[in-house]
């Protein structure tokens, strides 16, 4: 497509609750990254693949975080039973193969504001 | 570690004003430095970048020069309009797999 896609723009869940948030990155693009922001803070790393490999998990905060990317292309990011510190907007970004000055440039979705009741 | 560190606090100023953002960083080697923007209801994208020391990023009026020796990247604009109304976020990176570090942003607010 275009543009990094994610759905859904907005979720709402109880505490307790598992949300699956999609991520349809820019067609082509070998790396897929996640990040969460949280209100009035930057983003912050949560994860990284490139093709299909999660090469970097360092950022996700519990193992309630998972993360998967099956085909190298549409990526889901799972949070089980979701607590109120998850609330926070989660962003998805994807890059091209690197060629010539690998200059990091990252290209972001909208995100997908997650609240937590 | 890597990290960046932006001025607190929201930017409210009249159109037509000079605009200047602070971000200063922290890094190992030489990571390349950037300025994102986030528009109402939109997603984070690249306004401008620098990947080296002395390289000034410019785009849109905006400009902001790799500063080794001071470890800034602070973002100028001669004359603001009210579509500049944003958040504001300064970036290093790449480092580690490839992640970029950001700063906690700033909100610019221009009054007509």
């Amino acid at each position: 497509g275009a543009g990094v896609s994610q759905s859904p723009r907005y979720k709402v869940a109880k505490r307790g609750q598992d949300v699956a948030l999609r991520c349809d990155p820019i067609s082509g693009h070998v790396s897929l990254f996640w990040y969460q922001q949280a209100l009035g803070q930057g983003p912050e790393f949560l994860t990284y693949f490139q093709n299909e490999a999660q090469l970097d998990k360092s950022g996700l905060p519990s193992d309630r975080f998972f993360a998967e990317r099956p085909e190298g292309s549409v990526s889901t990011l799972k949070i089980q039973r979701t607590q109120q510190e998850d609330s926070a907007v989660y962003l998805c970004a994807s890059r091209g193969a690197s060629g010539g000055t690998n200059t990091g440039e990252l290209f972001f979705g909208e995100g997908s504001r997650l609240t937590v009741l | 570690g890597n990290s960046v560190t932006q001025m607190e606090g929201p930017v409210t100023l009249s159109e037509e004003a000079f605009l200047t953002i602070n971000c200063t960083y922290t890094a190992t080697g030489y990571p390349s430095l950037f300025w994102y923007v986030q528009y109402p209801g939109e997603g984070l994208q690249l306004l401008l970048k620098a990947t080296k020391a002395d390289d000034k990023g410019s785009n849109k009026g905006f400009e902001a020069t790799y500063r080794k020796e001071t470890t800034s990247f602070h973002l100028e604009k001669g004359s603001v309009q009210v579509s500049d109304s944003a958040v504001y976020f300064c970036a290093l990176g790449p480092y580690g797999n490839n992640r970029l570090a950001f700063g906690k942003g700033n909100q610019v607010v221009v009054i007509p």
